[in-house]
């Protein structure tokens, strides 16, 4: 959806060294929330937020850390990647009812050699 | 937390025919969505469907919440259907996260 940006779009980086995906919504909506997805499989949950200064955990949370200052903006960090965070990673955004539909942006696919 | 369950796992198809995907979950849900992972990667919004049955041109849904499935239907399939289809899904106690199936991976040949 042309509301949500992710960057970079693609990264390739080395084991060991730190890597933040940046989310950047235009709706100013509260949830936000970040899934990787592994080939064959399902999106995962990394991690959520519910407003800014509110973060919690999901289903996968190790090895990634997140932060959010501004409600427009959720970045994920990897802190000292791992062969094993080779994946896409999404962001999403959900609509502000509480049964609200979520919103994908476009992915960033990372991998890490 | 919540299982979500789709069938089957991979569908082909020739184009023209018919087809169901089925989502089954566990527990009661506030929230279920369809989504269309095109082969570009981009996951797009088919239906927002809690419960009843929603209809966008070749392309429908039902979600039976009480009995804790929905199905998607896709008349008259082409070549563009393909991709995969995920279903995800809200517990009625859990205010934000989403539990994702694995997905069908549909092939619709020409």
């Amino acid at each position: 959806d042309a509301g949500i940006t992710q960057s970079p779009r693609y990264k390739i980086t080395e084991t060991g060294r730190q890597v933040t995906l940046m989310c950047h919504q235009t709706w100013s909506h509260s949830y936000m929330f970040w899934y990787r997805q592994d080939l064959g499989h399902g999106l995962r949950l990394i991690y959520y937020s519910a407003a800014a200064d509110i973060t919690d955990k999901g289903e996968v949370p190790d090895g990634y850390v997140v932060s959010r200052s501004k409600t427009e903006n959720f970045p994920l960090t990897l802190e000292s990647a791992t062969r094993s965070q080779t994946s896409v990673y999404f962001c999403a955004v959900k609509g502000q009812t509480n049964t609200g539909e979520l919103f994908f942006g476009e992915g960033s696919r990372l991998t890490v050699l | 937390g919540i299982q979500v369950e789709q069938s089957p796992p991979d569908l082909i198809l020739q184009e023209g025919a018919n087809s169901t995907l089925r989502c089954n979950f566990s527990d009661s849900v506030n929230n279920l969505q369809w989504f269309h992972q095109n082969p570009w990667g981009q996951l797009i919004n088919l239906f927002y469907i809690p419960s009843g049955t929603k209809q966008n041109g070749r392309l429908s849904a039902t979600t039976v919440a009480t009995e804790r499935y929905s199905l998607l239907y896709i008349s008259s399939s082409q070549t563009t259907d393909s991709g995969v289809y995920f279903c995800a899904v809200k517990e009625n106690t859990n205010a934000g996260k989403s539990t994702f199936g694995d997905g069908t991976t549909l092939t619709v040949k020409p």
